[in-house]
């Protein structure tokens, strides 16, 4: 079954200690990337990757780093995080960017820092 | 950066009523797509709609688009209360995918 997956899905943790989301696609997409939801904010794009090696930023990386050594997987990390990084996290993949191809999502992990 | 924004931003309507939301944005796209949540769980693709296309027909879902207004439709008919979800319209450019905000819709029993 195609699906992205994301691990863990709920996270409670206090400030300044080291996390890493996991993220993991089994379609062979070449195109990843992290969201965070937020009340009255929608979806914005924190860190994106073309393809194994390649990461850009999206339009909010502050406090946040990535990697993409391998094709299907995309973590999230989050090298000291605060309370303002509490939010509803996302990871998506598509085929390629810029097609016709849909872009498939993860089932959200929900981040609470104290 | 540039953003889709959906209007209405929360609607209530009865079931058997038909659900309109809209969506602008500002720049040009390759194509746009609507996706669909439920509560706090992953956006799922519904429709793509091409620049070059102006309408688009998939089961209770119409999609519209007007390149030169910028803006889409998205017209669900005969909702029914699994309707209830939040919607988002995603621009696709070759710099990126724009989600909006998007719109709460509730269906009303």
């Amino acid at each position: 079954e195609a699906q992205v997956t994301q691990n863990p899905r709920y996270l409670i943790t206090v400030t300044g200690k080291k996390l890493t989301v996991t993220c993991s696609q089994n379609m062979n997409h070449e195109y990843m990337s992290w969201y965070r939801q937020d009340p009255g904010l929608g979806l914005r794009q924190i860190y994106y990757s073309m393809n194994v090696e390649v990461t850009d930023k999206g339009d909010v990386p502050e406090g946040y780093k990535v990697s993409r050594k391998e094709k299907r997987n995309f973590p999230l990390i989050l090298e000291s995080p605060s309370p303002n990084q509490t939010s509803l996290y996302f990871c998506a993949s598509r085929r390629t960017l810029g097609g016709e191809e849909t872009q498939y999502f993860g089932p959200g992990t929900r981040l609470l820092v104290l | 950066s540039q953003q889709g924004e959906e209007d209405p931003q929360a609607l209530s309507i009865q079931e058997g009523e038909n659900a309109t939301m809209n969506c602008s944005y500002k720049t040009s796209i390759n194509n746009l797509q609507w996706y669909r949540q439920n509560s706090g769980r992953g956006l799922v693709h519904l429709i793509l709609i091409r620049s070059n296309e102006r309408e688009k027909h998939s089961g209770r879902l119409r999609v519209t688009l007007d390149t030169s207004k910028k803006s889409s439709s998205l017209l669900i008919t005969a909702s029914r209360a699994a309707d209830t979800a939040s919607y988002f319209c995603a621009t696709v450019s070759p710099t990126g995918i724009i989600f909006g905000k998007g719109t709460r819709l509730h269906i009303l029993p």
